[in-house]
């Protein structure tokens, strides 16, 4: 059975870099999509981007300046780095198969503050 | 972006009662769609895909229809375990786009 899982520090400073992990089991990331969504304080979700079975990679353009996903298929995992982060960046962050997402991680708190 | 406006946004349902969730999306999302529950300090679970389809092991009584625009989730018959949190996700365009969220009480 596929399980993905996040992990990264649950405290980021303003204008410092969020940086996370998604470490999969049972399937390969050279196959399919995974993708990193967050949930807002409030509920708000959005999507935040992609990386392909090919190592393609798409993003949502409201982040394309701050964002990058990359991968290590040695390991069996991908990566989010969001750059020049805000308080606004405060959200649970969630790694996830394909394009729709029929697989998630448990989620984690990211909290940007000072 | 395709926006997606869900409604409503909390719901009070009996014991046994049918409920419904709506999704509109601002553009033909040509049945794209799909429905998440989320139930509280846990991660989302895909209810339904492709705006009617059940997605292994849900429970029958799930069921999701529309075309077009407009999108519904129906619960036939509330139990105790289906207390959560609901949202859709337009699959059609990236980037991908949810619901604002339904929040779905037990009353």
């Amino acid at each position: 059975e596929v399980q993905l899982q996040e992990s990264g520090p649950g405290l980021v400073k303003p204008s410092q870099s969020l940086s996370l992990t998604c470490s999969v089991t049972g399937y390969s990331i050279t196959s399919n999509y995974w993708g990193w969504i967050r949930k807002f304080p409030g509920n708000k979700m959005e999507w935040m981007g992609y990386i392909s079975y090919s190592g393609s990679t798409s993003y949502n353009p409201s982040l394309k300046s701050r964002i990058s996903i990359t991968r290590d298929t040695s390991k069996n995992q991908f990566f989010l780095q969001l750059n020049s982060v805000t308080t606004e960046d405060t959200a649970t962050y969630y790694c996830a198969r394909g394009t729709v997402f029929a697989y998630w991680g448990q989620g984690t708190l990211v909290t940007v503050s000072s | 972006d395709i926006q997606m406006t869900q409604s409503p946004a909390s719901l009070s349902a009996s014991l046994g009662e049918t409920i419904s969730i709506e999704c509109r999306a601002s553009e033909d999302i040509y049945s794209n769609l799909a429905w998440y529950q989320q139930k509280s300090g846990k991660s989302p679970q895909l209810l339904i895909y492709a705006a009617n389809r059940l997605q292994d092991g849900v429970p029958s009584r799930f069921s999701g229809s529309g075309s077009g625009t407009q999108y519904s989730l129906k619960i036939s018959g509330m139990q105790p375990e289906d207390e959560g949190d609901y949202f859709c996700l337009q699959g059609s365009k990236f980037p991908r786009t949810f619901g604002g969220g339904t929040k779905l009480e037990l009353k």
